[in-house]
């Protein structure tokens, strides 16, 4: 089946800091989610990506659709205490309509 | 526009018993989709609903686990009989539709066994 392997697994940086994770696949991908989860809630749409190449902003979030469609990558700029959550990447594979399927998660820590 | 809605959303039971969480999605979703979610993982596809028919339980411990989307809008998972190894949050999920890859999530339930 399909592996996403995101990384790193955590991160902890100071108030300000810019952030980049990163989000590989074993197999093509045509479309790429980047979902934030905080405590005790379901994980929030960040960005969506669909074309190789493709750099998507959001506010002070970046994210990329690698051009082998086998990776993506997110950036944050000047972070900020209430980043502190754990982000996914998450895609659907090649095949129209096939299951979604999610990373592991980069848990981010960010110190006032 | 609400989003998706569970109930409840924390459980607590013993091991061999039963249990039912709900989900309502984003009116006018036909996609529905129920998540399991172990601590520090990602959430793992149990099952996928368009309207009320099955897309992929290809994933689904189908000899404890069984969900249902009768009318095509609400759904119900339900595990029978639990293990400890079920604890775990469940995330329901929707979709405008099968082709639609941008999926909303509800805040989940939190199931622990005992």
């Amino acid at each position: 089946g399909q592996q996403l392997n995101q990384s790193p697994q955590s991160m902890f940086i100071q108030e300000g800091e810019d952030v980049s994770m990163n989000c590989t696949s074993s197999s093509i991908f045509n479309t790429w989610l980047w979902y934030k989860q905080e405590p005790g809630e379901g994980p929030v749409l960040l960005i969506a990506l669909y074309k190789a190449g493709e750099l998507t902003s959001n506010g002070r979030l970046t994210a990329q659709f690698g051009i082998t469609r086998k990776d993506s990558f997110l950036n944050i700029s000047a972070s900020i205490p209430s980043d502190v959550g754990i982000y996914f990447c998450a895609g659907p594979g090649e095949t129209w309509g096939s299951r979604l399927t999610f990373g592991e998660g980069t848990q981010l820590t960010v110190n006032p | 526009e609400a989003g998706v809605a569970q109930s409840p959303r924390y459980k607590i039971i013993e091991k061999r018993q039963s249990v039912a969480f709900w989900c309502n999605p984003i009116s006018g979703h036909a996609t529905l989709y129920w998540y399991q979610q172990i601590l520090g993982q990602g959430p793992k596809l149990l099952i996928q609903f368009q309207n009320n028919g099955v897309v992929d339980d290809s994933q689904l411990p189908k000899d404890r686990f069984s969900a249902e989307r009768l009318k095509g809008v609400d759904s119900t998972l339900k595990i029978q009989p639990a293990k400890l190894e079920d604890s775990a949050v469940y995330l329901c999920a929707s979709s405008l539709d099968h082709g639609t890859t941008e999926a909303f999530f509800g805040q989940g339930t939190r199931l622990t066994v005992v």
